[in-house]
């Protein structure tokens, strides 16, 4: 069980592009967290998922920014037109159950330039 | 709006001395977990503490949940050059999803 697998590692993109990061959870995992982390910043909460559910997306921006969990596949965090600000290291947690048990997979950071 | 603070926010010790790190809210959590984070990587899971008043012990390392279950301590004995790092406090709970985390303790154990 290779844990919970977050790709790409590193992303730099143009302000104006559009960024897709995938989330692969523990096998037996069907919760999926995404939290976004700024320099000297703890984590913060974005959007809680299930199997094609969003729970809660109350951290998450109203704009710009999406996410799903397919019945197949990894989830997927988008952030449509991307600016300086989006700038920061995004980490994938996953559980299997809604309390309790998360890990966490290696972030993905992303560079707006 | 829920909000965990940690304390000392940098810490830079010899190898060998003892040290206290705390975490600290004014809101009530299930649980409260302690994380260690390194320089690209994700938070790695220390220890969950769910009743108020427990205390965990992980080698070198003891946990306090308070017993309001408001806040927490970390302390390490003999700090070693291993044990640098970025620690990180997480309630949970509290009518929120998912983690609610401090800023972080930045440890640095100089040999």
């Amino acid at each position: 069980n290779a844990g919970v697998m977050q790709n790409p590692r590193h992303l730099v993109r143009r302000r104006g592009q559009e960024a897709r990061l995938r989330c692969s959870p523990m096998k037996g995992h069907s919760h999926v967290y995404w939290y976004r982390q700024l320099p000297e910043e703890g984590l913060k909460f974005m959007v809680y998922l299930q199997k094609e559910n969003i729970i809660d997306e109350s951290g998450m921006p109203k704009e710009r920014f999406s996410a799903e969990f397919p019945k197949e596949g990894p989830s997927i965090l988008r952030i449509q037109q991307v600016v300086r600000g989006d700038s920061a290291a995004y980490f994938c947690a996953s559980s299997p159950a809604r309390v309790g048990g998360y890990t966490f997979g290696s972030g993905t950071r992303l560079t707006v330039v | 709006t829920q909000l965990l603070e940690q304390s000392p926010q940098f810490l830079s010790i010899q190898e060998g001395e003892n040290l206290t790190v705390y975490c600290n809210s004014s809101s009530v959590f299930s649980s409260l977990q302690w994380y260690r984070q390194e320089p690209g990587e994700g938070p790695v899971l220390l220890v969950t503490v769910v009743t108020g008043g427990e205390v965990k012990k992980l080698k070198r390392l003891t946990f306090q949940f308070g017993d309001a279950r408001k806040d927490s301590s970390l302390h390490i004995t003999a700090a070693q050059p291993g044990d640098t790092g970025l620690y990180l406090c997480a309630g949970e709970g509290g009518g929120a999803d998912g983690l609610t985390f401090g800023k972080g303790t930045h440890l640095i154990i100089q040999p």
